[in-house]
């Protein structure tokens, strides 16, 4: 069984440019959250999705958004990028919501400059 | 609210060495404890999960974690460490209450194991 799938890597992005982050979850599996990870802050929880829904935020300002499709696919959105936006962003998935574990893709590293 | 803390940002073991990575946590409710493995420039790897049952969990490359309430502790441990154990090591805990899978991670802890 594949893995959770994170596309793409690598990004490089202008201040105030947009970007949009990919992520496969495991088949079969139908939630999907989002972490960000940077030195200062640690890993933050950004949103979860399950089902095409979002059931739960963190605390990321508006710039911050996502969806999940039908086939459990998501993705993340960022607009007005910001320098400190740089960081690693992990996708995770789980068989169902309140699920007892999760597994993360490799991330993609955003740098803004 | 709930919380996370690894009080140690680095552990140095000697190859063969037991090893022990601490982790506190405060949640409101049964706990959900999760110890995950990060590799440089690389995901997180789950290693374990304590959800309910035996305070002794048993997860994946030889790593264990014991359960305690009295001190809402959930330390990593393994008998014998290796040089490729080196990495950055996250405890994470959910609360039971909710539907929701939204983590809350401690600050992490660096292992260097030396041969």
């Amino acid at each position: 069984k594949a893995g959770v799938t994170q596309t793409p890597r690598y990004l490089i992005k202008t201040r105030g440019q947009q970007v949009t982050l990919s992520c496969s979850p495991i088949s079969g599996h139908r939630s999907v959250s989002w972490y960000q990870q940077t030195p200062g802050q640690g890993l933050q929880f950004l949103f979860e999705y399950f089902s095409e829904t979002q059931r739960n935020k963190g605390n990321f300002p508006g710039r911050f958004s996502g969806r999940q499709f039908s086939n459990s696919r998501s993705e993340m959105n960022v607009s007005t990028l910001e320098l400190g936006d740089s960081a690693l962003y992990l996708c995770a998935s789980s068989l169902e919501q309140g699920a007892r574990g999760a597994f993360f893709g490799q991330g993609t590293r955003l740098t803004v400059v | 609210a709930q919380s996370v803390a690894q009080p140690e940002d680095q552990v140095n073991v000697a190859e063969g060495n037991p090893l022990t990575v601490k982790c506190t946590y405060s949640v409101s409710g049964n706990p959900y404890l999760f110890w995950y493995v990060q590799y440089p420039n690389r995901g997180l790897q789950f290693l374990l999960k304590y959800i309910t049952g035996d305070n002794l969990v048993k997860g994946s490359y030889g790593f264990e974690a014991e359960f305690n309430k009295s001190q809402t502790s959930f330390h990593l441990k393994k008998p014998s460490a290796l040089v490729s154990d080196s990495a950055l090591y996250f405890c994470a805990v959910r609360g039971s209450s909710g539907g929701y899978n939204k983590l809350i991670f401690g600050a992490g802890t660096r292992l260097a194991v030396h041969p």
